[in-house]
C-alpha cells in the first residue's frame, strides 16, 4: 500500500515570502496526486491534481501553482505569500483518476502566514 | 458546482451514548460517497458506499446511502473517548471523479 511523506510538518511564513511544499509518495507507480487546502472551520478544497509527469490542473484560481517534476513528486509552490494562505495543506494519492476509490492522505503542512 | 452539507457541525455527547451524523449531496453523475474521520492530522478512511440501502459496517461504527434522498448516515453506537474527531463526508462524481469535501462534524465524547 502507498505511503504519502509530507514536509515540513508546520511553517511560518511572512507575508510575500514564497513558498514550497513537497510530497513523496511510495508504494505505487503513476499515481494521481492531489493537493487539497482545509482552513479553520471548513472543508478540504481541492486546489490542483496531476494524473502524470508535467500534468497539472487547477480548480481554483488563486496565489498558488503546483509542479510534478518525478512520477513520485509533487509540490505545491507561491511567489508571494497572502494571509490568506493560511491553512492544513494536505497531499493525497489514488490509483487511477477514473477510480472512485478512496484518497489516502499524507499528514497535511499546518501553514500560519503572518 | 458539486455541493455536500454536513449536519449537525458540531456535536458534544457522553461515553456510551449513540450518534448519526449527516451527509446530503448534490453531485453530476454520483459515482460514490464516502465517510473519512479526522483526528489530529491525515483523514483516514472509514467507508466507501455506491449502491443505496446497503449498510458498511465496522465494529461501532456504520453508514447507509440513500441515493433517493441523496442523503447519508454515519452511525456511532456506545461512543468512546477515542471516537472524539472531525467526520467528514465526500463525495466522488463528475467525468474526472472529483472528490467534493463537506465541512465535517466535530465530534467530542465527553468521558
Amino acid at each position: 500500500s502507498q505511503t504519502i511523506h509530507q514536509w515540513p510538518a508546520t511553517l511560518v511564513q511572512p507575508v510575500g515570502s514564497p513558498l514550497s511544499l513537497e510530497c513523496t509518495v511510495e508504494g505505487t507507480s503513476n499515481p494521481n496526486l492531489y493537493w487539497y487546502r482545509q482552513a479553520a472551520g471548513r472543508g478540504l478544497q481541492l486546489l490542483f491534481y496531476s494524473v502524470g509527469i508535467g500534468q497539472i490542473s487547477s480548480e481554483v484560481p488563486q496565489n498558488l501553482s503546483a509542479s510534478r517534476p518525478q512520477d513520485r513528486q509533487f509540490i505545491l509552490s507561491s511567489k508571494k505569500l497572502l494571509l490568506s494562505d493560511s491553512g492544513f495543506y494536505l497531499c493525497a494519492c489514488r490509483g487511477r483518476l477514473t477510480d472512485a476509490s478512496p484518497l489516502h492522505f499524507g499528514n497535511g503542512t499546518r501553514l500560519t502566514v503572518t | 458546482e458539486d455541493k455536500v452539507v454536513q449536519s449537525p457541525l458540531s456535536l458534544v455527547v457522553h461515553e456510551g451514548d449513540t450518534v448519526t451524523l449527516n451527509c446530503s449531496y448534490e453531485v453530476t453523475n454520483f459515482r460514490s460517497l464516502l465517510w473519512y474521520k479526522q483526528e489530529k492530522k491525515a483523514p483516514t478512511f472509514l467507508f466507501m458506499l455506491t449502491s443505496s440501502g446497503i449498510e458498511k459496517k465496522s465494529g461501532r461504527l456504520s453508514s447507509i446511502l440513500d441515493k433517493k434522498e441523496l442523503s447519508s448516515i454515519l452511525n456511532i453506537t456506545a461512543t468512546q473517548t477515542g471516537d472524539s474527531a472531525i467526520y467528514l463526508c465526500a463525495v466522488c462524481g463528475g467525468s474526472n471523479y472529483k472528490l467534493t469535501f463537506g465541512k465535517g462534524t466535530l465530534l467530542t465524547v465527553n468521558p
